[in-house]
């Protein structure tokens, strides 16, 4: 299994441009995740999804967009990049869920809009 | 959604010394989550505990849950190399909510 892959892993945007991060899980959980991590920071909760068409937000969702088609899938949208969405972005997975289940992380897409 | 405070943010320690880094939260938890993230890396989970009191050994690593079930510990044993990175809690409360972590390093 390759798990958690993310794409892609580096990228920089000029303000205003859009762009989707792509995630994908082959262990088949139900529950996918983004998170952004800002410089000596923690992780702070993007949008997360319980299931193929359902997601729901998290602590810090505007500038975003999330959509989940098939279990595998999580794409996460930036429209209108702008400076305050630099940071690195993880997509993790779970299989039953936030409260009682382990979260495996992708590697991050380390993203800089200038 | 639920706030944790975590510390201390930064730990510099030689090499065979102990290290702790605590988290602290106002109200009462359901459940905490341990990560480790080296460096460049992502976070790895390392341990969840549920129960008020809670101890749980992996090798060096103690982890605690208070009796209150508002703070939890993690401490190394006579650290190593091998234990650089910044360790982070994380609570679940409506959406999950990660502390600001804690950098160790260790000088050989």
């Amino acid at each position: 299994n390759a798990g958690v892959t993310q794409t892609p892993k580096f990228r920089i945007l000029k303000i205003g441009q859009s762009m989707t991060l792509q995630c994908t899980q082959d262990m088949n959980h139900n529950y996918m995740y983004w998170y952004r991590q800002d410089p000596g920071m923690g992780l702070k909760l993007i949008y997360y999804s319980v299931g193929a068409g359902i997601t729901d937000k998290g602590e810090v969702p505007n500038g975003y967009n999330v959509s989940r088609s098939t279990t595998e899938d999580f794409p996460l949208r930036l429209e209108l990049a702008a400076p305050s969405q630099t940071s690195v972005y993880f997509c993790a997975s779970s299989s039953i869920g936030l409260i009682t289940d382990t979260q495996y992380f992708g590697p991050g897409t380390r993203l800089t809009v200038l | 959604g639920q706030q944790v405070m975590q510390i201390p943010q930064y730990q510099h320690v030689q090499e065979g010394e102990d290290f702790t880094t605590y988290c602290n939260s106002s109200t009462t938890l359901s459940n905490i989550q341990w990560y480790k993230q080296r460096p460049g890396g992502h976070p790895v989970f390392l341990i969840q505990l549920v129960k008020s009191g809670e101890v749980k050994k992996q090798k060096r690593l103690t982890f605690q849950f208070g009796e209150a079930k508002k703070n939890s510990s993690l401490h190394i044993t006579a650290t190593q190399t091998t234990d650089v990175g910044t360790y982070f809690c994380a609570v679940f409360n409506n959406d999950m909510r990660f502390g600001a972590g804690t950098r160790l390093t260790v000088k050989p």
